[in-house]
């Protein structure tokens, strides 16, 4: 069974300093993962898409790494902003047909200004 | 413009009370997914269409079913709400399945609270 853990649960930093928030997965037989934000009360907005084959993908301040065979995946938000604010989740998607969706638990992440 | 509509955004239901909660897209996606949220914890799939096929997550209560009229509708009805089933329902599309490697896009989710 594929289980998804987002180390750590929370994480505070002052405005300017970069953001580093770790997924990992217990079964590396996936299609892809996905980066979302999640806002208070809001649906997902995707951020970032790595496909298996993939090592990472960039967006403007953000920068997803992918190690399929060690189960790991990094994303980094650099110089971060009060708007930056928010709930980070990852997940996999696998199963015979792609159609499973795996989500972490999330790491909750507050930018001071 | 938002291309994942859900509604209603909030829904107050009474106990046993049948709620139905709907989404529609303007993706043209073949895949919908419906997941449950609680408080503080990550989404879990209760079903998806492809195309007109229905696949139930094994540990989906019976109480939860859905339906696809067309491409763009699905809706969520959960026959017999109970307490435990106030949660947050999002509603997700994707264009083929995981193997066709593509981003799955969600709706803005539907609160249900049960009185």
């Amino acid at each position: 069974k594929q289980e998804v853990t987002q180390i750590p649960a929370a994480l505070s930093v002052p405005e300017g300093e970069n953001l580093v928030l770790n997924c990992s997965f217990t079964d590396s037989a996936i299609y892809n993962l996905q980066w979302f934000r999640q806002d208070p009360g809001k649906g997902l907005t995707s951020l970032l898409l790595i496909q298996s084959s993939q090592r990472e993908q960039t967006s403007g301040r953000l920068n997803a790494s992918l190690d399929k065979s060690s189960g790991r995946s990094t994303l980094y938000i650099a110089a971060s902003q009060p708007g930056d604010s928010a709930t980070y989740l990852c997940a996999v998607r696998h199963g015979a047909a792609g159609n499973k969706l795996t989500f972490g638990g999330g790491t909750r992440v507050l930018v001071k200004p | 413009d938002a291309m994942v509509i859900q509604n209603p955004r909030y829904q107050v239901t009474q106990f046993g009370k049948p709620v139905t909660l709907s989404c529609s897209q303007t993706l043209n996606h073949n895949v919908m997914y419906w997941y449950q949220q609680k408080s503080s914890q990550a989404p879990k799939l209760l079903f998806h269409y492809y195309d007109k096929d229905f696949n139930n997550e094994a540990d989906t209560p019976d109480n939860f079913q859905s339906r696809r009229p067309n491409t763009s509708f699905c809706f969520l009805d959960i026959r017999s709400p109970g307490l435990g089933d106030a949660a947050m329902y999002l509603c997700a599309t994707s264009r083929g399945t995981g193997t066709s490697g593509n981003t799955i896009y969600f709706g803005e989710g539907s609160w249900l609270t049960v009185v």
